[in-house]
């Protein structure tokens, strides 16, 4: 069965400093990995995903994010923070597009 | 294009009452999910389409109930409601191809009592 962790609930971050939030997922097979955000009140938004090619992945907003099959890990980072980037992050995992597996989310909040 | 919406934005059950939650989009997607979100917690799947007239069970269907009777629309059925069901629910539709994205509308709030 496939699952995603991401160890951080709450992460806070200075504004213009950089972020990285974590996620390890658990796949037998090559998986398709997502970077979703989702701002106060919104429904969810793509910001990456992964699913063959090139490991480093480059999204909207100024986000990227790493597979690393050895690690089993897909974080995401972004080199400097805007008080725009405070939301919920969550990463998910599937075998295909459809019946993906959420984490928890990680909530970043970004202080002045 | 609208997107996905979905109605209504937040609604108040009573135990044992039952509801429609609507969602529609208007991208021509085959793909069509409901997921709940509980605090603290991921989506959870609870059911979904691959085109009208075909849906299937997700992760945490029991409770609830689906139909798709065309691509655009994919109502969610609550029956005999219970506080469990209390959440936000987000509908999705993707294309079908492997690894598209599934687009997602701002939810429902529902809150049983």
């Amino acid at each position: 069965a496939q699952s995603v962790t991401q160890p951080d609930i709450h992460i806070t971050v200075s504004e213009g400093a950089s972020l990285e939030l974590r996620c390890n997922y658990s796949y037998g097979a090559t998986p398709y990995l997502f970077w979703y955000v989702q701002s106060p009140g919104q429904g969810l938004q793509l910001l990456l995903k992964y699913f063959s090619g090139d490991t480093l992945v480059q999204g909207i907003k100024g986000f990227e994010a790493e597979f690393k099959r050895s690690q089993s890990s897909f974080n995401l980072r972004k080199p400097s923070v805007h008080w725009s980037d405070a939301a919920e992050y969550f990463c998910a995992v599937g075998p295909n597009d459809y019946k993906l597996s959420f984490g928890a989310g990680t909530t970043v909040t970004v202080r002045a | 294009n609208a997107g996905v919406t979905q109605t209504p934005k937040f609604r108040i059950l009573k135990i044992g009452q039952s509801m429609t939650l609507q969602c529609a989009q208007d991208m021509n997607h085959n793909y069509m999910y409901w997921y709940r979100q509980d605090p603290g917690m991921g989506l959870k799947l609870i059911y979904y389409s691959v085109g009208a007239g075909i849906t299937d069970k997700g992760e945490v269907p029991n409770g609830y109930n689906v139909s798709r009777s065309t691509t655009e629309d994919f109502p969610l059925r609550l029956e005999l409601a219970a506080p469990s069901q209390t959440s936000v629910y987000f509908c999705a539709s993707s294309y079908e191809q492997r690894g598209e994205t599934q687009y997602f509308g701002p939810g429902t709030r529902l809150l049983v009592l």
